[in-house]
């Protein structure tokens, strides 16, 4: 069975730092998908980053990166320059060709001036 | 488009009573997720449709959740009798075809069963 496992259930970072938050992920497909959501305090999801397992290349959007690493399942999202606003939970999530798209528990990250 | 509608925001409800949590997904979207957030399980995947049609209910918790999709635009998720421990968030999510492409979430539904 497919299961994601963030291990962090709180961080914290001070403004323009960076922060690197942790997911793990377990599947016996060769071809799915990962995710990163943000959920801030009004509990809307809203999509970060997204990684296709076949690309090599780290997903990058902006001030938001992941270290892909597959061999290790592991798959890490790099915050930089982290801003008020990006205080939320963070959900890691993965999809396979089930079409189940399957959370992690989260982490909250709280963002000091 | 507005993103993806639910209603209500906030439902307080008795035990027992039905409840009915209601979802418009942004059109052209094919594809319509019901999920349970709660702070012992996490996000779990309750049911989806494609095209109007249940793909996967394996995620329902019990015989007491039914989910239907009439039409491309509203779905609705409810619950009879109801129980404190469905007490939780309900999120509604529609994508354009299946997960490979973005997931537009809903605000959720906050459910209290007292």
């Amino acid at each position: 069975a497919q299961t994601v496992t963030q291990s962090q259930p709180e961080m914290s970072v001070q403004e323009a730092e960076t922060v690197t938050l942790s997911c793990t992920y377990d599947t016996s497909e060769s071809d799915y998908y990962l995710f990163w959501y943000k959920q801030p305090p009004s509990r809307q999801m809203i999509l970060v980053i997204r990684q296709e397992a076949y690309k090599q290349q780290n997903a990058t959007e902006n001030r938001f990166s992941v270290n892909f690493q597959k061999a290790a399942k592991s798959f890490s999202l790099k915050i930089s320059d982290s801003q008020l606003g990006d205080a939320a939970m963070y959900f890691c999530a993965a999809h396979d060709n089930t079409d189940k798209l399957i959370f992690g528990t989260g982490t909250r990250l709280q963002v000091f001036p | 488009d507005a993103g993806v509608i639910q209603s209500p925001r906030h439902e307080v409800t008795e035990m027992g009573q039905e409840v009915t949590l209601r979802c418009k997904p942004i059109s052209g979207h094919n594809s319509l997720f019901w999920y349970r957030q709660t702070m012992m399980r996490g996000l779990e995947l309750l049911i989806y449709f494609n095209n109007n049609v249940p793909i996967d209910d394996s995620g329902m918790p019990e015989d007491r959740f039914s989910a239907k999709m009439p039409n491309a635009s509203f779905s609705t998720l409810k619950i009879q009798p109801s129980e404190p421990r469905d007490s939780a968030v309900y999120f509604c999510a529609s994508s354009l075809y299946g997960l490979n492409t973005e997931a537009f979430f809903g605000q959720g539904t906050r459910l209290t069963v007292v």
